[in-house]
């Protein structure tokens, strides 16, 4: 699986756009984007996945840049719930591994009121 | 619907004993797996199943068992529990053993081993 860089953390004013960055340069032609995050002490939830198109759901938007090296996912108004460490997993499917996701470290986003 | 269920939410276990982290999935989901979560160690592979009657070991199998019996339960049983065991403990399912779904996640089980 492709590793992603992210930043250590981020800031964002309540009721701004988050723009949470990542980059995944060695990325290959198979593998999906997914974001995932983590609220304090709680399970991670799953965000939102793409392949090359940029999606769109009721949580968030991703951007996938042309050549794929790099993503942005985009919390439209951001609310202090969302404060919350987001992770940026690029992955193929290998039941070698039982299909298992990878964590890095992520971006703490702290959004402030 | 209430998503993947997991119980207790805490438990704490005296060295030895032996006990089981219940997981439940109302969304028929055929993946299910658990993981575990460590400060500064990110979230481990423990086991997984991709359907009835199957199960495989993941990165840290040592001192856990797993059953899947039916569709909606994947119970973790920890044999005789070691202060290294003392963990958050995640199942997770998915719709299908697929990179295409994106995982749900249960609340988690605080354990801890004295």
């Amino acid at each position: 699986d492709a590793k992603t860089t992210q930043p250590t953390s981020m800031d964002c004013a309540e009721g701004r756009a988050a723009n949470l960055p990542c980059n995944h340069s060695t990325i290959s032609g198979n593998e999906y984007v997914y974001w995932y995050r983590q609220i304090h002490s709680q399970g991670p939830q799953y965000i939102i996945h793409g392949l090359k198109n940029n999606e769109t759901n009721e949580m968030a938007s991703l951007i996938i840049t042309e050549d794929r090296k790099s993503s942005t996912l985009i919390l439209p108004h951001a609310t202090l719930r969302d404060t919350a460490v987001y992770y940026c997993i690029v992955r193929v499917a290998s039941m070698e591994y039982g299909n298992k996701l990878v964590f890095g470290a992520g971006t703490i986003l702290r959004v402030k009121s | 619907n209430a998503g993947v269920t997991q119980t207790p939410k805490f438990q704490v276990l005296k060295t030895g004993q032996s006990m089981t982290l219940q997981c439940a999935q109302d969304m028929n989901h055929e993946y299910m797996s658990w993981y575990r979560q460590d400060p500064g160690m990110g979230l481990r592979l423990i086991h997984y199943s991709v359907g009835a009657g199957i199960t495989d070991q993941g990165e840290v199998p040592n001192g856990y068992n797993v059953s899947r019996s039916t569709t909606e339960d994947f119970p973790l049983r920890l044999l005789s529990a070691a202060p290294s065991q003392t963990s958050v403990y995640f199942c997770a399912s998915s719709y299908r053993a697929d990179r295409v779904y994106g995982y749900t996640f249960g609340s988690g089980t605080r354990l801890t081993v004295v």
